[in-house]
């Protein structure tokens, strides 16, 4: 199974931008890389995903590095809603195994 | 549309009791799985299943057995709780992989199971 790191914690103010690494040394050329975010009390939320290129949705950035052993999501302003845990996971394309592992994820702080 | 459901939402078991936890989806999705949470351990898949009919290990499958009899719903039972299972449930679903959207999960809001 392919695996991803992440820092266990990050911290931001309240209004900045906010970048998410995640590496996936091993990453395979038909993984996605997917992001999900998981709030206080609540199940994880689907965030963004991308193969190659970056990627933009009305909540986040998914920047892929050329070689895809990295990726960085990107949280433009950041809110005091956007603390929660983000996790990482690569998911094939081509539909191997669906162990779709998380790990412990980034525990993000926002600061008013 | 109610997405992905957990019942119950909470419970509270005696060591050695015996109980099955509900996932069910509206989606039409093929692939489901169940996940447990535990403090600072972020989420650990239990089983996963990639149809009806269909069940497979994750990575901590010890003490559970799941059926996906009907393809909305995927059940995760526990035949002799134990203290160590002690932990939030998070269900998921997803669409077949070969959707070009490389469809997301779908998780439900968990169920907290505390076993005394």
């Amino acid at each position: 199974d392919a695996k991803t790191t992440q820092p266990n914690s990050m911290e931001s103010n309240e209004e900045e931008p906010v970048h998410l690494p995640c590496n996936h040394s091993t990453i395979s050329g038909t993984d996605y890389i997917h992001w999900y975010r998981q709030l206080p009390s609540q199940g994880p939320e689907y965030v963004i995903h991308g193969l190659t290129s970056n990627v933009n949705n009305r909540m986040a950035s998914l920047a892929i590095a050329e070689d895809r052993k990295s990726s960085t999501l990107i949280l433009h302003r950041a809110t005091l809603r956007d603390a929660a845990v983000y996790y990482c996971i690569l998911r094939e394309l081509q539909g191997g195994s669906e162990k779709l592992v998380f790990g412990k994820g980034t525990k993000l702080t926002v600061n008013p | 549309n109610a997405g992905v459901t957990q019942t119950p939402k909470f419970r509270v078991l005696k060591t050695g009791q015996s109980m099955t936890l509900l996932c069910a989806q509206d989606m039409n999705h093929e692939y489901m799985y169940w996940y447990r949470q535990d403090p600072g351990m972020g989420l650990r898949l239990i089983h996963y299943s990639v149809g009806e009919g269909t069940t497979a290990k994750g990575e901590v499958p010890d003490g559970y057995n799941v059926s996906r009899l009907k393809k909305q719903n995927f059940l995760l039972g526990l035949e002799s709780a134990a203290p160590s299972q002690t932990s939030v449930y998070f269900c998921a679903s997803s669409a077949y992989y070969r959707r070009p959207t490389n469809s997301p999960l779908h998780f439900g809001n968990g169920t907290r199971l505390t076993v005394t």
